[in-house]
């Protein structure tokens, strides 16, 4: 079954506790994204990767590390939280010119 | 940055009733893509419109493009308590590979 998945879909963690998001499609897209949802701000993009070993910021960058090392993997990283980072995330993947498929989500609280 | 915006921002409806959501954009577009999110779950891709189709159906969904206008519309026919859910649009530059989306419409089916 085509799919992205995410890992954990819940998360509580304390200020500065270093974190990672893990995320993984087996559809072997080129493009993978993370946005991240807030009440009455819709979706905002984080990082975006077109490709292993290439990446690039979205429009919320600050705070938060991508990587892409094969093909299947987009990690979100969180080196040091902060409770502004508390949200809803999702990683997607697409082709070019094609839709996205979202992964469940994570809920991520900081304290 | 948002390239997409809803409007409006909340429609609730009866059954049975028609539900027409609009978006619209700010630059240029390869293809404008449709989406629905159930209460915190992640997005499902409903519809893609390409920058060079005026009118696309999917079963009770209809998708209309004015390039010239930069605005799509979702229209869905008959509802249904089901159909309750927030909806999205999302911009294809094409360049980038960004999707970038809209803040969505919270659409309410009443029974």
């Amino acid at each position: 079954e085509a799919q992205v998945t995410q890992n954990p879909r819940y998360l509580i963690t304390v200020t500065g506790k270093k974190l990672t998001v893990t995320c993984s499609q087996n559809m072997n897209h080129e493009y993978m994204s993370w946005y991240r949802q807030d009440p009455g701000l819709g979706l905002r993009q984080i990082y975006y990767s077109m490709n292993v070993e290439v990446t690039d910021k979205g429009d919320v960058p600050e705070g938060y590390k991508v990587s892409r090392k094969e093909k299947r993997n987009f990690p979100l990283i969180l080196e040091s939280p902060s409770p502004n980072q508390t949200s809803l995330y999702f990683c997607a993947s697409r082709d070019r010119n094609t839709e996205a498929f979202f992964g469940q989500g994570t809920r991520l609280t900081v304290v | 940055s948002q390239q997409g915006e809803e409007d409006p921002q909340a429609l609730s409806i009866q059954e049975g009733e028609n539900a027409t959501m609009n978006c619209s954009y700010k630059t240029s577009i390869n293809n404008l893509q449709w989406y629905r999110q159930n209460s915190g779950r992640g997005l499902v891709h409903l519809i893609l419109i390409r920058s060079n189709e005026r009118e696309k159906h999917s079963g009770r969904l209809r998708v209309t493009l004015d390039t010239s206008k930069k605005s799509s519309s979702l229209l869905i026919t008959a509802s249904r308590a089901a159909d309750t859910a927030s909806y999205f649009c999302a911009t294809d530059g094409g360049g980038a590979q960004k999707l970038v989306f809209g803040q969505g419409t919270r659409l309410t089916i009443n029974p």
